[in-house]
Formats: C-alpha cells, sequence, structure tokens
C-alpha cells in the first residue's frame, strides 16, 4: 500500500532556530497538505497545496510558515524562527480518489520540541 | 462545515461489535460522512467513507439513515489493536481540508 513518507520522526530544536520537515506524498496524488497535532489537542490543519501554489491556509499558518515542493517529489514545510508553542506533531497528508471514496492519506508524523 | 458531536470515550471488551455514533444535525445536500482512525503518535487513516444507508469494508459498516442527520461506525469483534481514537467528518468529497474534532477515544479491554 501507497505511503506518505516524513522524515524526520524527530526533531529537537531550540527557539528561535529554523527548521524543515519533509515529507514524500503518494507519487500520483495531486493534492499535498500539512496538519499538526499539539500533544492531547485535535489534529489542526495548516495549508493546503496544489499545483505548486498553496490552495488554502489556516490562520496558523502565518509568516513564519512556508511550504514548498522543491524538486516534484518532496514537500517541505519550513517554520523560520521556531516558538516554544510551535512543539507539536506534524502530519503531512496527500490526497485522492479510492475504491473507498476520497481519502487523505497522513505520514506518521515528525514530533517537533522546542526547547 | 458541518458540525458533528460524538461521545468523548467508549470502553469494549475484546470480541464484541463497538458502535459509535456521530450527530451531524446540519449537515449538507453535498456533504459525505467519513471515519478516520487514528493510534498514538501516527497520523489520522482513513477508515469508511458514505453518503446514505450502509457501507461496508473489510473494516468497519458505516450505517446512515435517511435523514443522515447522524452516523454509526461499527467495528465488529473488536480486538486490543483497535483501541484508537475514532474522529467523525462530514465535508464534500473534494479537497475542501479536513476539520477534526476531538473524536472518541475507544479503549478495548481484554
Amino acid at each position: 500500500e501507497p505511503e506518505v513518507t516524513q522524515t524526520p520522526s524527530h526533531q529537537v530544536t531550540q527557539m528561535g532556530q529554523e527548521v524543515i520537515l519533509r515529507c514524500v506524498p503518494i507519487s500520483n496524488h495531486l493534492y499535498f497538505y500539512w496538519y499538526r497535532q499539539i500533544l492531547g489537542q485535535k489534529v489542526e490543519f495548516l495549508v493546503s497545496f496544489y499545483n505548486n501554489e498553496i490552495s488554502e491556509k489556516s490562520e496558523i499558518f502565518d509568516d513564519q510558515f512556508s511550504v514548498e515542493r522543491p524538486d516534484g517529489s518532496n514537500f517541505t514545510l519550513k517554520i523560520r524562527s521556531t516558538k516554544l508553542e510551535d512543539s507539536a506533531m506534524y502530519f503531512c497528508a496527500s490526497g485522492s480518489m479510492t475504491g473507498l471514496g476520497y481519502g487523505y492519506t497522513f505520514g506518521s508524523g515528525t514530533r517537533l520540541t522546542v526547547v | 462545515l458541518a458540525k458533528t458531536t460524538q461521545p468523548i470515550s467508549m470502553d469494549s471488551y475484546e470480541g464484541q461489535e463497538v458502535n459509535i455514533t456521530c450527530s451531524h444535525n446540519n449537515i449538507a445536500t453535498n456533504d459525505y460522512i467519513t471515519w478516520y482512525q487514528q493510534f498514538p503518535s501516527q497520523g489520522p487513516r482513513f477508515i469508511i467513507q458514505g453518503y446514505k444507508t450502509k457501507v461496508t469494508n473489510e473494516v468497519a459498516s458505516l450505517f446512515i439513515p435517511a435523514d443522515r442527520k447522524s452516523s454509526t461506525l461499527s467495528l465488529p469483534r473488536v480486538s486490543l489493536s483497535d483501541t484508537a481514537v475514532y474522529y467523525c467528518l462530514v465535508g464534500d468529497r473534494g479537497n475542501t481540508p479536513l476539520v477534526f474534532g476531538k473524536g472518541t477515544r475507544l479503549s478495548v479491554i481484554a
């Protein structure tokens, strides 16, 4: 079964540092997403990406965040200057129609810890 | 997007059938009902999607009454590995970003 792959699985960074979270979506999917989940809280939408541009973003996705598809396979989320409150699990997802209906495939996530 | 309401938690013994009901009184004509499963420290996993009546796959069944104001996810003969959070989501069958609620935390006991 095709998978969405995320690296690293765990990242520890100092406050104020830049981090880049990486994702390899399923190859024939066209829509890509980033979500985050703060420990014990809901899964929250950050941004969706289609045709090499942002199609939708949430209030959380402020100027500190950016996304890129640099080489046609990787999909990255950059946080320019991390804050303590950015500590969370970050999930990448890609979407397509399946035999079970329209579904999103999520990666296993990157646990970001800002210290 | 239609708001959903589901129980915060449920407990079940192994081997039992578990039914998790979700209310979505404001569901729109174009909306589908989708359920996701999430294990600790993992991303949500698509389980099943339906529009009306009953849908069944190898994992679960989804029952949707005629008025579509609620739906029930049915897990047959649960095992310990079914312990997870289950989310009910309502939205159009497109690329609209998913809006997750708090879900139902299912604990399966031996």
